[in-house]
């Protein structure tokens, strides 16, 4: 299986600040890489799909960037609602495989 | 606004068949792929796997001899099922739409069905 590991883990932040997280895969996965969101006791959500595309309707402070093993999801200007989990997810190779997650907290 | 819903018993027996279905509204289940992901309670995301409309599937290696996802379209439906479960199959299962532009993203999601295995 393609194993897909984010860093960091956790992280804890402030509105307004500008947070990177990173998605490295096991082997190269072109830009079949998307990044979800998840809430406490809610389905996750597409933000970013094929590496850098930002989903409709997700608002403009979330980018993506990357190509091959490494990936980065990027939030310019924290608000309240972005607390939340943060999953990438290869679509490439069968299985897919999801990031084991990380999680943004409020300092 | 495409929605989808699971439904099925949130209460297995070891060893006894886990059978989720979900239900496509607002919009037709033809035409494109749809994926079930479990979510054990605390943890990580798990492929399930996939069916096309057509009937053509993709499970993940680790679950393939357990698992069977079908579709009925006449229904707009498509079902999951796991046989032989046991305490780790127990988990939150998502449904979910493979989307249409881009490199397979899930585009939406049913808002998850806890499903725990217990005698």
């Amino acid at each position: 299986d393609i194993q897909m590991t984010q860093s960091p883990s956790s992280l804890s932040a402030s509105v307004g600040d500008r947070v990177t997280i990173t998605c490295r895969a096991s082997q190269s996965i072109y830009t079949y890489l998307n990044w979800y969101q998840q809430k406490p006791g809610k389905a996750p959500k597409v933000l970013i799909y094929s590496a850098s595309s930002l989903q409709s309707g997700v608002p403009s402070r979330f980018s993506g960037s990357g190509s091959g093993t490494d990936f980065t999801l990027t939030i310019s200007s924290l608000q309240r609602e972005d607390f939340a989990t943060y999953y990438c997810h290869q679509s490439y190779f069968t299985p897919q495989t999801f990031g084991q997650g990380t999680k943004l907290e409020i300092k | 606004q495409v929605q989808l819903q699971e439904s099925g018993p949130g209460l297995v027996k070891p060893s006894e068949t886990l059978s989720l279905t979900c239900t496509v509204s607002g919009g037709s289940i033809s035409g494109y792929y749809w994926s079930w992901i479990r979510q054990p309670p605390g943890k990580g995301l798990e492929w399930i796997g996939y069916i096309y409309d057509s009937g053509r599937t993709s499970y993940n290696p680790s679950l393939k001899s357990r698992v069977t996802i079908s579709v009925d379209k006449s229904k707009n439906q498509f079902a999951l099922k796991l046989n032989s479960v046991t305490a780790a199959d127990t988990a939150v299962y998502y449904c979910a739409r493979v989307g249409p532009t881009g490199n397979w993203p899930l585009d939406c999601w049913g808002q998850g069905t806890l499903v725990t295995v217990s005698s």
